[in-house]
């Protein structure tokens, strides 16, 4: 039973344009939200995070939008650039916070950003 | 930054043999190191968290004595794999963690195992 949801496995958009790539998930135990963006032969680097007790984060050309109710979270990137072509992981996490937790995992979603 | 360093990034063998993959924490030292899997198209999926000095804690449905981990230094831990079968070709990553902020966990390069 997948806990985090990441419905679409691609996502093309041109450059300039808004990137928005969502994630559901289906633990209420889940109070903390990450975002990573793996290359390939890399492993996945941290992007930006959200607590459950915002709505709304944001850094640089990344925004992350949290709604609770609906079990939905979302990343905008605005404006898409070629470089930000990766596969993009949700994770979630019930600890509270620290690094010593247990991530779960979304499938990923294979983003192309073409020139 | 902090850097994660895991060995072999790729690694062939027969049926029935062990494979051993080493995740180093490069510039911190984690008391805690998380291993993963993912099969193709599926999720990271956590196998075991690996605690410095004490057993590693399984996740439900991971076999604890085909895969061994030890954790025996603050800068250190192993996966091995014992008594590989094809099944268990995967792609397998650590994550260590050198701070309390959630977004100082730090991946690996991760480990593409084929067992033929």
């Amino acid at each position: 039973d997948q806990q985090v949801k990441q419905n679409s496995p691609s996502l093309s958009v041109q450059e300039g344009r808004i990137s928005i790539l969502n994630c559901d998930y289906t633990n209420s135990m889940f109070d903390y939200f990450l975002w990573y963006k793996k290359y390939p032969a890399e492993g996945p680097t941290f992007l930006i995070s959200i607590s459950s007790i915002k709505d709304k984060n944001e850094d640089g050309r990344f925004t992350v939008f949290l709604n609770k109710s609906a079990k939905h979270l979302s990343l905008h990137i605005v404006p898409s650039q070629p470089g930000d072509s990766a596969v993009y992981f949700c994770a979630a996490s019930a600890s509270g916070g620290g690094s010593n937790y247990k991530l779960t995992f979304g499938k990923g979603t294979l983003l192309t950003v073409n020139p | 930054g902090a850097v994660v360093s895991q060995h072999p990034s790729r690694v062939i063998c027969k049926s029935g043999t062990s494979v051993k993959i080493e995740c180093r924490s490069l510039d911190f030292q984690a008391t805690t190191m998380f291993w993963y899997r993912q099969f193709p198209k599926q999720s990271l999926m956590l196998m075991a968290t690996s605690n410095e000095g004490s057993k590693a804690t399984y996740e439900q449905g991971v076999e604890k004595d085909k895969f061994l981990i030890n954790h025996a230094s603050l800068t250190l831990s192993t996966l091995t794999v014992t008594s590989a079968h094809p099944e268990d070709s995967s792609f397998y990553i650590c994550s260590a963690g050198g701070g309390f902020d959630p977004g100082e966990l730090f991946f690996g390069e991760g480990s593409r195992l084929t067992v033929l």
